[in-house]
């Protein structure tokens, strides 16, 4: 069965401080793999995506993503964190020939001034 | 252009009334889904729509809930004799379908429509 694990629902990092999402899959075939991000009361919209190719994938506002498939991961980050990054951001997977996509359960990143 | 919008963005009503929700995909999509934000179970699958084919309705979790797409465009989310296990944020995402690209891989979502049922 495909699923997705974000590792931590809250993380807290400083402003200007590395930011590290960490998201795992279980798929025996590689999926394609997306970062979305959640801003309050706002839909959700794409940071970045793995489908083939380069590993490492770049995205929007700084944020960039590694596939690893020996380890199973694709975990978001970014260099340094700015107080506009405060927000949920969703880790999704689509297996090849699928039609939707699985969620991970979200991690609420806050940036402390 | 245009993005996928939602409509009502907020809808309250009484447990056991029937309610519709409206997506207006990006035009030239061909591809549908809708989804399920709640606290207790995350973002969930409920329906996908591919132009004239039949819907894949796996993610419904009862007969309670039914989507149509008229015209390969709008589309409806119906859910009947509503509970308040129903109160949620439902999101409609559409998606390009076909072509060469990455960029048919991506789904583009809505604002969402925010369900509480009394």
């Amino acid at each position: 069965a495909q699923s997705v694990t974000q590792l931590g629902s809250h993380v807290s990092v400083s402003e200007g401080a590395l930011v590290l999402l960490r998201c795992n899959y279980s798929s025996s075939v590689p999926p394609y793999l997306f970062w979305y991000v959640q801003y309050p009361n706002q839909g959700l919209q794409l940071l970045l995506k793995y489908t083939t190719g380069a590993t490492l994938v770049k995205g929007i506002n700084g944020f960039e993503a590694e596939f690893k498939k020996s380890e199973t991961s694709f975990h978001l980050t970014k260099p340094s964190a700015h107080m506009s990054d405060a927000a949920e951001y969703f880790c999704a997977v689509r297996k090849t020939g699928a039609n939707n996509l699985f969620f991970g359960t979200g991690t609420r990143l806050t940036v402390i001034p | 252009g245009a993005g996928v919008s939602q409509s009502p963005s907020n809808k309250v009503t009484e447990k056991g009334k029937d309610v519709e929700l409206r997506c207006d995909p990006i035009s030239g999509h061909t591809a549908l889904y809708w989804y399920r934000q709640s606290l207790g179970q995350g973002l969930e699958f409920l329906i996908y729509f591919q132009g004239n084919s039949a819907p894949d309705k796996s993610g419904l979790p009862s007969d309670r809930f039914s989507a149509e797409r008229t015209g390969g465009s709008v589309s409806t989310l119906t859910i009947q004799r509503t509970q308040q296990e129903d109160s949620a944020v439902y999101l409609c995402a559409s998606r390009q379908m076909g072509g060469a690209g990455a960029s048919t891989d991506t789904q583009y979502f809505g604002p969402g429509t925010r369900l509480t049922v009394l």
